[in-house]
């Protein structure tokens, strides 16, 4: 398996515009996670799925955000209108449920709204 | 409430000194606890969680319930430990939340 794979790895976009940011969970992975790194807040967790439902949105910081899963392989992070403070490293992981079971991590995406 | 509260961005320590990188949490149930390590240019991945009690690269974490902590140390800090070390905690609904992350840097 090549791991959680995000795209794109970099993007730059102006400010308005709308941002589509993709994951690919470990296949057989029940729970997809999507958080936002920044210097001043760490990683932030936005949302979360279980077996393709949403779980807790309560960390996605405004309605201009939005998050599907539509199956089991894919999802989206969608920020419309995208706004310069949107500029962050966003990371999409992934896992089984069940006790102690670890976290993995896609390379992450850039996003440079200007 | 769930939160993990880590009190330092940025720790510096010399070569062959020791480390402990504070981590706290805030759960009501029986907390599952983790650090992660991102190292420059790479994704974040697992350094070791408190139910296997291991120690891996020379770090320890032990879970102290009375003091809601789970420390990372390591007896004598190398160059290659520089690295943005998270803690994390797993806690009801599959919830998987970091604190805000220590950045650690050895100095030669």
């Amino acid at each position: 398996d090549a791991g959680v794979i995000q795209s794109p790895r970099h993007e730059v976009t102006e400010m308005g515009q709308e941002v589509t940011l993709r994951c690919k969970p470990i296949s057989g992975h029940n729970s997809l996670f999507w958080y936002r790194q920044t210097m001043m807040r760490g990683l932030e967790l936005l949302i979360y799925f279980n077996n393709n439902v949403p779980i807790d949105d309560s960390g996605m910081p405004e309605d201009r955000f939005s998050a599907k899963m539509p199956n089991a392989s894919f999802s989206t992070l969608k920020i419309q209108p995208s706004e310069p403070r949107d500029s962050a490293v966003y990371f999409c992981a992934s896992r089984t449920t069940g006790m102690n079971t670890e976290a993995f991590f896609g390379q992450g995406t850039r996003l440079t709204v200007v | 409430a769930q939160r993990v509260t880590q009190p330092e961005k940025l720790l510096s320590v010399f070569k062959g000194a020791p480390v402990e990188l504070k981590c706290n949490y805030s759960y009501s149930g029986s907390p599952e606890l983790f650090w992660y390590v991102q190292y420059s240019r790479q994704r974040l991945q697992l350094l070791l969680r408190h139910i296997s009690r291991e120690s891996i690269k020379g770090f320890t974490a032990d879970l102290n319930k009375g003091e809601t902590s789970f420390h990372l140390k390591k007896p004598f800090a190398q160059e290659e430990d520089s690295a943005m070390y998270y803690c994390a905690l797993s806690g009801g609904a599959f919830k998987y939340i970091f604190g805000t992350g220590t950045r650690l840097k050895v100095l030669a």
